[in-house]
């Protein structure tokens, strides 16, 4: 079957370490994104790519970081300088619909938590 | 810039029927999207309104203004698995971007 798959679902790590979630699609969807929800919030733009080898920043971009090596896969790191990165993380791909819009299409999501 | 503004809780009866608005503010209009997202899961589409008028999809149906920049979903014959958050977005800068509401959480009781 198809999809975009995020892995772990669940995540724990220390203050001050840095750590990679994974998001990887067999859609075939050129374009990824990642976002960030919090309780009771909507979705943020963290980073986004349109094509391998290219990515531009979101909305809240600091304290992350991304790479698009592989159309597939598209790993985003959460660095000791995000602040507050305790978060419900989600990855996206993409495809175009009649129409002239994007369908996002969005993974599992991984829950982290940083103590 | 973008905005928009979702109410932030709705509650209904099972059965019946309830509408969740939408209003944005957009510097170019590119389609309206609605999603629909389970507590802890991700987000799953729900309709997507480009023209003015009413798209009805089942139980669900969604209606577009764009001149007074609203968009309401329309959920029919509720069921208690309707219960969860729902999703305006409109895409920002190019088509592939989307900016999110900030969610309407619906709860639906016997």
């Amino acid at each position: 079957d198809g999809g975009i798959t995020q892995s772990p679902k669940y995540l724990f790590r220390k203050e001050g370490q840095n750590v990679t979630l994974s998001c990887e699609q067999n859609l075939n969807h050129d374009a990824m994104y990642w976002y960030r929800q919090d309780p009771g919030q909507g979705l943020r733009l963290i980073y986004y790519s349109q094509i391998v080898n290219d990515f531009q920043k979101g909305d809240i971009a600091e304290g992350y970081s991304v790479s698009r090596e592989k159309k597939e896969s598209f790993p985003l790191t959460v660095t000791s300088a995000q602040k507050n990165p305790t978060a419900f993380y989600l990855c996206a791909s993409s495809i175009e619909l009649a129409g002239g819009g994007y369908e996002q299409y969005f993974g599992p999501g991984t829950r982290l938590t940083v103590t | 810039g973008q905005n928009i503004d979702q109410p932030t809780e709705m509650t209904a009866t099972e059965g019946a029927i309830v509408q969740i608005n939408c209003t944005y503010q957009t510097s170019g209009f590119n389609g309206l999207f609605w999603y629909q997202q389970h507590a802890g899961e991700a987000p799953t589409f729900l309709s997507y309104n480009v023209l003015d008028g009413l798209e009805e999809k089942g139980r669900f149906s969604s209606f577009l203004s764009r001149s007074k920049g609203y968009s309401y979903l329309l959920l029919k014959e509720l069921q208690m698995k309707d219960s969860a958050s729902y999703l305006c977005a409109v895409p920002s800068g190019g088509y592939n971007k989307l900016i999110f509401g900030a969610g309407t959480r619906l709860a639906v009781h016997p």
